[in-house]
C-alpha cells in the first residue's frame, strides 16, 4: 500500500471546524483514500472515503486535490467526543483489501 | 448494521497459559477478518487475514503456531494466544469484511494482560 504522512497532533476549539490534512503523494490510480477514528481503548471506526470527487456524509466531509497527492477530513463542528486518532489510508481495489494503519493525528478538542 | 463483537473485552491470564478471543460479525457474514494488535501509544499493526474455510495467512514476524487463528464460520473468527508471556499483553482487534463489499468494521478490541 502506498504511504501517507499526517500530522502527529492537532488541536481544535469545541464547536469549530478541523481540517485534518493527509498526504499521500504516492498514490496510484486504483488507490481509494480511507479515513477511521480510533477513540481511547476502542476499535477504529470508518468515517469516510473517497477515490476522486469531495465526499460528504453524517459524520465528516472529504476534499481529495486535484492531483489525488494529498486529501483532508474535514470536521464541520467538532465536540469532545471527536477526540480520537484519526487515520488517513489508502487502500486498492483488489485482493484482501487490508486496512494498513500509519501512525495518524490525535485530536485534542479544547472545551 | 455492520456491527462487530469481541469476547472477552479484557482478560488477564498468567504466563505459560493459552487464551482464546472471539470475534463474531453479529448482522452480516463476513468472508475475511482481520486481526490487529495494538501496544500503547502506537498504531495498530496487522497481524493476519482470515478467509472462512482456509488457513489464515500471516503478516510477516507474526509467528502462526503462536497466534492460531481459526475462522469456522461467516460469523465467527477466533484469535488463540498459546503460551502466553509478558510481551503478548496489547490490545487486540479484529475487523470483518461483508462478502462482496468494500468496507471492513471493527470490533471493540480484547485488551490482553498477560502477568
Amino acid at each position: 500500500d502506498a504511504k501517507t504522512t499526517q500530522p502527529n497532533s492537532m488541536e481544535s476549539n469545541e464547536e469549530e471546524p478541523v481540517h485534518l490534512p493527509c498526504n499521500h503523494s504516492t498514490i496510484s490510480g486504483t488507490d481509494y483514500i480511507h479515513w477511521y477514528r480510533q477513540l481511547p481503548s476502542q476499535g477504529p471506526e470508518y468515517v469516510i472515503h473517497g477515490l476522486t470527487s469531495n465526499v460528504n456524509n453524517r459524520m465528516a466531509s472529504l476534499a481529495i486535490a486535484e492531483d489525488r497527492k494529498s486529501s483532508t477530513l474535514i470536521l464541520h463542528r467538532a465536540t469532545l467526543r471527536d477526540a480520537a486518532v484519526y487515520y488517513c489510508i489508502l487502500r486498492d481495489s483488489g485482493g484482501y483489501q487490508k486496512v494498513t494503519f500509519g501512525t495518524g493525528t490525535k485530536l485534542q478538542v479544547i472545551p | 448494521g455492520a456491527v462487530v463483537s469481541q469476547h472477552p473485552s479484557w482478560v488477564i491470564c498468567k504466563s505459560g497459559t493459552s487464551v482464546k478471543i472471539e470475534c463474531r460479525s453479529l448482522d452480516f457474514q463476513a468472508t475475511t477478518m482481520f486481526w490487529y494488535r495494538q501496544f500503547p501509544k502506537q498504531s495498530l499493526m496487522l497481524m493476519a487475514t482470515s478467509n472462512e474455510g482456509s488457513k489464515a495467512t500471516y503478516e510477516q514476524g507474526v509467528e502462526k503456531d503462536k497466534f492460531l487463528i481459526n475462522h469456522a464460520s461467516l460469523t465467527l473468527s477466533t484469535l488463540t494466544v498459546t503460551s502466553a508471556h509478558p510481551e503478548d499483553s496489547s490490545f487486540y482487534i479484529c475487523s470483518a469484511r461483508l462478502a462482496g463489499a468494500y468496507e471492513q468494521y471493527f470490533g471493540p478490541g480484547t485488551r490482553l494482560t498477560v502477568t
